[in-house]
């Protein structure tokens, strides 16, 4: 199985400034890599595909990057909406051993 | 616009089956770019991928339920099922059902990008 880890477990950031949430795989996943957003009592949300895609609909302030095993998802200018849970997910198995990471927590600070 | 909705018992006894229905709208289930998903989440805890299938009914289970789950799919009611025999305490959660996208040229399955609402089942005597 492989294991993603994702740091910090919290993070405190103002409005308006940048957050950066990393995301560690225990072996390659290459880009096969998806980052969710999830508020309380609410399903998750894709927000990144293939490491450095955005889903449909997500504003230009969030970006992906890294491969291999290193990630990381940056939402610049942080707005309210933004603070949340969010979830890196790898799909590179085949057959499919799908795993995510524990979460960040990213609050207002 | 495409909406998953879950249904089923929000109250299990211990050893018991607990089984929940996806319901599809808005869209084609029976397509072959797309897998189903179930994914659940204990209160306070993260998210546990729990199985895929396929229109055909080809299914993908996590390992670590294999043994106790099965999955189905009927497309001409546009939903799918899971079946979680021999339940515990620790099976208590929230459970989402979603559609995964399809990489075509590879034929595997990737994120999930559609969800339900999720349905929180409690297994309790």
């Amino acid at each position: 199985e492989i294991v993603m880890t994702q740091s910090p477990a919290t993070l405190s950031v103002s409005p308006g400034e940048r957050a950066t949430l990393s995301c560690r795989a225990s072996q390659s996943v290459s880009s096969n890599l998806a980052w969710y957003q999830q508020k309380p009592g609410q399903a998750p949300r894709l927000v990144i595909i293939g490491a450095s895609t955005r889903a449909t609909g997500i504003p230009a302030r969030f970006s992906g990057s890294g491969s291999g095993t290193e990630f990381t998802l940056t939402i610049s200018s942080l707005q309210s909406e933004d603070f949340a849970v969010y979830y890196c997910h790898q799909y590179n198995n085949w057959p499919p051993e799908y795993t995510f990471g524990q979460g960040t927590k990213l609050e207002i600070k | 616009q495409l909406q998953l909705q879950e249904s089923g018992p929000g109250l299990v006894k211990p050893s018991e089956t607990l089984s929940l229905t996806c319901s599809v709208s808005g869209g084609s289930i029976g397509t072959v770019t797309y897998y189903w998903g179930w994914i659940r989440q204990p209160p306070g805890k993260g998210l546990e991928w729990i199985g895929s299938i396929y229109y055909s009914g080809r299914t993908y289970y996590n390992p670590s339920l294999k043994s106790r789950l099965t999955m189905s799919i009927d497309t001409s009611k546009k939903q799918f099922s899971l079946d979680l025999s021999s339940v515990t305490a620790a099976d208590t959660a929230v459970y989402y059902c979603a559609r995964q996208d399809m990489d075509t040229a590879m034929v595997t399955a990737r994120f999930f990008d559609y969800w339900g609402q999720g349905i929180l089942v409690t297994v309790s005597s």
